[in-house]
């Protein structure tokens, strides 16, 4: 069964102290992996999406990579605007669809 | 370029009653989903669309319909409201197979109490 698990489930970090973000997945195929970002009371909202071992992708403070088992979402000198919720999801190689699967999120607080 | 928007925002029901809630796209996507956000679950598939006219089960479908008449509006409907189905519900698009990228694109949420 494809499954997604994201640790830790929560994390505070002072300002400017860099740290990473994991998710681990089993699927049969991956074709594809995404990151999003979910701020309270609102949608996800996309950031990345990674195809291949060894794949990295940036943007601003933050930077995924991705290897066969695991992602990580490293973020460099995190201000407090980058506090929210940070959902991972997979699409795997069974459907057309574009279905995913998300994990349960890590809740990141940044503090001042 | 509003993307996806959904209505209402808020709602509240009592048990036994019915609503309906109204997602709208305007990026020509051909894919549509509905997902429940509930604490400590993360994000459950509930029935998507892979086309207008058409629609599959997800993850979770009991108690819920869903109906796609048009390409850029999918329906979710609970005929009869249970304390269970208190949550959030998120819609989301994406291009189609071979379309262009598949990231998922979602909108701003309803949150459905039912006492």
């Amino acid at each position: 069964e494809d499954q997604v698990t994201q640790s830790p489930e929560a994390l505070r970090l002072q300002e400017g102290e860099s740290s990473s973000l994991n998710c681990s997945y089993t699927v049969s195929g991956l074709r594809g992996l995404f990151w999003y970002r979910q701020d309270p009371g609102k949608g996800p909202e996309f950031l990345f999406t990674l195809y291949s071992a060894g794949e990295e992708k940036e943007k601003e403070r933050l930077k995924a990579t991705l290897t066969k088992k695991e992602s990580f979402l490293h973020i460099t000198a995190p201000k407090p605007e980058d506090s929210a919720t940070y959902l991972c999801a997979v699409r795997d190689y069974g459907g057309a669809t574009n279905k995913l699967i998300f994990g349960t999120g890590t809740l990141l607080a940044v503090q001042p | 370029n509003a993307g996806v928007t959904q209505t209402p925002k808020f709602r509240v029901l009592k048990t036994g009653q019915s609503m309906t809630l109204l997602c709208a796209q305007d990026m020509n996507h051909e894919y549509m989903y509905w997902y429940r956000q509930d604490p400590g679950m993360g994000l459950r598939l509930i029935h998507y669309s892979v086309g207008e006219g058409t629609t599959a089960k997800g993850e979770v479908p009991d108690g819920y319909n869903v109906s796609r008449l048009k390409k850029q509006n999918f329906l979710l409907g609970l005929e009869s409201a249970a304390p269970s189905q208190t949550s959030v519900y998120f819609c989301a698009s994406s291009y189609g197979r071979g379309q262009g990228s598949v990231e998922q694109y979602f909108g701003p949420g309803t949150r459905l109490t039912v006492t």
